[in-house]
């Protein structure tokens, strides 16, 4: 089956460590996402990407790297820049074409303590 | 972006209609409707999308008002399993940012046996 796999589940790292979040998609699509959820919020977009080797920061690209040199995977660098880390990181992926759906991974909560 | 307002909670019964309602009176004429739902610890799931006329499929239907200023999501037959928070974002296919969604804190729908 098609689908976006972010690994692990769960995550737990030290203050002061860069962490990297895991995103692959076997869907062929284009447009790639990373979002942000804290408890009881919406989500907000940190860096996405259209196409291979290019990507743009979000909302909320402070403290956060990405890399796009695959077409079906798209990591996220959580760096010791980042002030407050601890959140629920989902990933998203789209084919690109107008109104085509997000396709979403079930996330990575990670602690930092 | 254009915003949009939801009820922070709503409540149905089992097997009884769900109409969700979402009030996007800034919206722009080129900006899309769309639903999406996320159940508890997982990424949010595409549910529907219209522009101007009322839409259908296998999950929901789409009511949108004549002049676009508000939308409602119907559940026909409320499961337990519809229990989520339900987010309405516009989405403007012809920005340059194709594809950036706005998530708000969307309505959280509790479903009663």
């Amino acid at each position: 089956d098609g689908g976006i796999t972010q690994s692990p589940k769960y995550l737990f790292r030290k203050e002061g460590q860069n962490v990297t979040l895991s995103c692959e998609q076997n869907l062929n699509h284009d447009a790639m996402y990373w979002y942000r959820q804290d408890p009881g919020q919406g989500l907000r977009l940190i860096y996405y990407s259209q196409i291979v080797n290019d990507f743009q920061k979000g909302d909320i690209a402070e403290g956060y790297s990405v890399s796009r040199e695959k077409k079906e995977s798209f990591p996220l660098t959580v760096t010791s820049a980042q002030k407050n880390p601890t959140a629920f990181y989902l990933c998203a992926s789209e084919r690109g074409l107008p109104n085509s759906p997000l396709h979403f991974g079930n996330g990575t909560r990670l602690t930092v303590t | 972006d254009a915003k949009t307002t939801q009820p922070n909670s709503m409540e149905s019964n089992e097997e009884e209609p769900v109409h969700l309602p979402c009030n996007h009176s800034t919206i722009s004429g080129t900006d899309y409707i769309h639903w999406y739902r996320q159940l508890p610890s997982q990424g949010p799931e595409y549910v529907i999308h219209g522009l101007t006329s009322n839409v259908n499929n296998r999950m929901a239907s789409l009511a949108i008002a004549e002049d676009r200023k508000s939308s409602t999501l119907i559940l026909h037959r409320a499961t337990l399993r519809d229990a989520a928070v339900y987010y309405c974002i516009l989405r403007d296919e012809i920005s340059s940012n194709t594809g950036k969604l706005i998530f708000g804190q969307g309505t959280t729908l509790q479903v009663k046996p």
